[in-house]
């Protein structure tokens, strides 16, 4: 079993959409919970970070998180052509030595 | 500003014709980790450094070699390379783990 799990997609949506990018883990012991996006042809950057149940928001991102579940989720509100980009997910520990990364959604958002 | 520098961008070469593919940071990161990305496989981590001459193997070491002899660079050589390592390689490094990490732009390899 995979440590993560993501959806491949590709998932595309008009502008204005709500987008939502879930993951599922398997680790219990994972107690950050990050997001990456990835434009084409460029390096991960780093979306959101949380580290605790519950939702956190930035602007028109919202990462939430199920650690009973082990779920975790990205909720982009009024979504842009600028959003278009595969996004990855990325949980861990602070006492593990390595990080995990989901396999990426791409997300395509028409104008 | 602060960034993850790697080099090249882009190589073909043919089995078997050792290369190195450069990573450098300037954010005085003391964490610092190779990935390859292959489609349906995402990010993979190959090596990774929590330190000056302290290197250990990620979930697909085979084939690679590391070294960390200063702190702000982090080689990834193949000795002998195969068609199976063409990939989309991605070097990063980190305050520590746990930490987000900074992301090179990439090197896409072509093994012939």
């Amino acid at each position: 079993q995979k440590e993560v799990e993501q959806d491949p997609g590709p998932l595309s949506v008009p502008e204005g959409a709500i987008v939502s990018l879930n993951c599922t883990y398997s680790n219990s012991a994972f107690q950050y919970f990050m997001w990456y996006r990835q434009y084409s042809r460029k390096g991960p950057e780093l979306l959101m970070y949380t580290y605790s149940s519950g939702n956190k928001e930035d602007g028109r991102f919202t990462a939430q998180v199920d650690k009973s579940s082990k779920y975790i989720s990205l909720f982009i509100r009024d979504s842009q052509p600028s959003d278009s980009a595969t996004y990855l997910c990325a949980p861990g520990a602070y006492n593990f030595n390595k990080f995990y990364f989901g396999s990426g959604t791409k997300l395509n958002v028409k104008p | 500003e602060a960034q993850v520098t790697q080099n090249p961008r882009y190589l073909i070469t043919v089995t078997g014709k050792k290369l190195t593919v450069t990573c450098s940071q300037n954010m005085n990161h003391e964490y610092m980790s190779w990935y390859r990305q292959d489609p349906g496989l995402g990010l993979r981590q190959i090596y990774y450094s929590m330190n000056v001459e302290v290197t250990d193997k990620g979930d697909v070491p085979e084939g690679y070699k590391v070294s960390r002899k200063e702190k702000r660079n982090f080689p990834l050589i193949l000795e002998s390379p195969s068609p199976n390592q063409t990939s989309l390689y991605f070097c990063a490094s980190s305050s520590g783990v746990g930490q987000p990490q900074h992301f090179g732009d990439g090197t896409r390899l072509s093994i012939l």
